[in-house]
């Protein structure tokens, strides 16, 4: 079935550094990819809409230039923690909908990425 | 503004227990209402529901929605300690629309 491929997995860095989340669509175009954040022991929050070929839509309270989106492609989208703190250790998941799929399914999640910052 | 509640937030109980966690929640434009367990890594897809009062079911899984009372549960039967997890229940407000998830109910089987 349709795959939402994330990577990495799990990074650590330290303070001050930037960090690239890839993800990719391997058998559908994700014209729309949503990134969510998740503390410890709480539950998924959406951070931002990124859609190909244009600008992403961020959640109230996240930081463009802290949180890069950008959509290159119908099948890759990345998001960049730039000048990264401790305070942005959290795991991080993408997740699109396919749009040519049955009504019936649900959307694809990538695996996440564990972030460290030291 | 749309809202999941999910209940209870944790749960501990016994092998071979059954457990109901329920589901609420208040959106415009519902398409579907989806569950997920969550161990260590990514949610991973239990059931999306659209219609009301129809039961869907996987093994000792099941789950049903309610659309008049606006709300779900998920039945698990004969637990397992392998069925220790976050379960999230989340909705989905229209067709690609990102999905608004509940803070998750935390359930411990033990043996």
């Amino acid at each position: 079935g349709a795959v939402v491929s994330q990577h990495p997995s799990r990074v650590i860095c330290k303070s001050g550094t930037s960090v690239k989340i890839e993800c990719r669509s391997l058998d559908f175009q994700a014209t729309t990819m949503f990134w969510y954040r998740q503390f410890p022991k709480k539950s998924l929050m959406l951070m931002a809409t990124s859609n190909e070929g244009s600008k992403a839509t961020y959640e109230q309270g996240v930081e463009k230039d802290k949180f890069l989106i950008n959509h290159a492609s119908l099948t890759l989208s990345t998001l960049t923690v730039t000048s990264a703190h401790p305070e942005d250790s959290s795991f991080y998941i993408c997740s699109a909908p396919d749009r040519g799929r049955p009504y019936n399914s649900p959307l694809h999640f990538g695996n996440g990425t564990r972030l460290t910052v030291t | 503004e749309d809202k999941v509640v999910q209940s209870p937030l944790s749960l501990v109980v016994h092998e071979g227990d059954t457990v109901t966690l329920n589901c609420s929640y208040e959106v415009t434009n519902f398409r579907s209402l989806l569950w997920y367990k969550q161990e260590k890594k990514a949610p991973t897809f239990l059931f999306m529901l659209t219609s009301s009062g129809i039961e869907k079911k996987s093994g000792r899984l099941s789950s049903i929605l309610d659309k008049k009372e606006l709300s779900s549960i998920l039945n698990i039967t004969a637990t397992q300690t392998g069925d220790s997890a976050i379960y999230l229940c989340a909705v989905e407000p229209n067709s690609g629309y990102a999905l608004n998830f509940g803070k998750g109910t935390s359930l411990l089987v033990t043996p």
